[in-house]
């Protein structure tokens, strides 16, 4: 069973800053925290992981608690290509992602 | 594009048909994955070899029969489905590490079964 809890859909307008939570309450010392999603009809695509301080990359920034028992996906400046399911993934072990049923993020112009 | 290659992308066969659906990869990974991924359903992981073993197999019906030649390819062998068994075939590639795991996912199979 996936170990994350996120909401089923989110809205966001074009050209603000999407902000997609995750709970991960029972999540381990060393477990990390990744983010993918899948564009309809499309395979997922890694965006982001970490383990305990903030990360960012060219495509997000991930806000991790202190406590680490939730964590933010932030697209800075989202667009119509940025719909999506945003999958939240507590890594379980080594070469085995749970995915939950994500977040439908829907960008509006 | 992401480096992972999957063949064919749409398969409609029949309950008595024999198939098969192939991945490869052009990253130099040494895991490779299957999912299948229903309708409203979150992804769900069949079968995980890492090294040309498989080290996962998570009590996938025998119907389904995976193949791992080498590194680079991946197969999914078919016989017998059900209407059931119509889903989104995904294949995925990573390096096998204990602690770093970002899986690359090619485009998937649409698989309906008549």
């Amino acid at each position: 069973d996936a170990k994350t809890t996120q909401p089923p859909s989110m809205d966001c307008a074009e050209g603000r800053a999407a902000n997609l939570p995750c709970n991960h309450s029972t999540i381990s010392g060393n477990e990390y925290v990744y983010w993918y999603r899948q564009i309809h009809s499309q395979g997922p695509q890694y965006i982001i992981h970490g383990l305990k301080n903030n990360e960012t990359n060219e495509m997000a920034s991930l806000i991790i608690t202190e406590d680490r028992k939730s964590s933010t996906l932030i697209l800075p400046h989202a667009t119509l290509r940025d719909t999506a399911v945003y999958y939240c993934i507590v890594r379980v072990l080594p070469n085995k992602l749970i995915f939950g049923t994500g977040t439908l993020l829907a960008v509006q112009p | 594009e992401t480096g992972v290659t999957q063949t064919p992308r749409h398969l409609v066969m029949g309950m008595t048909n024999k198939k098969s659906l192939k991945c490869e990869q052009h990253l130099g990974h040494n895991a490779m994955y299957w999912y299948k991924q229903s309708a409203k359903k979150p992804l769900e992981l069949m079968f995980v070899y890492s090294l040309e073993e498989r080290v996962e197999n998570n009590s996938v019906p025998s119907r389904f029969s995976p193949e791992c030649p080498n590194s680079s390819h991946l197969f999914l062998h078919l016989h017998t489905l059900q209407p059931e068994d119509s889903a989104l075939y995904l294949c995925a590639s990573s390096q096998a590490t204990v602690t770093y795991n970002e899986q690359f996912f090619g485009p998937g199979t649409r698989l309906t079964v008549l």
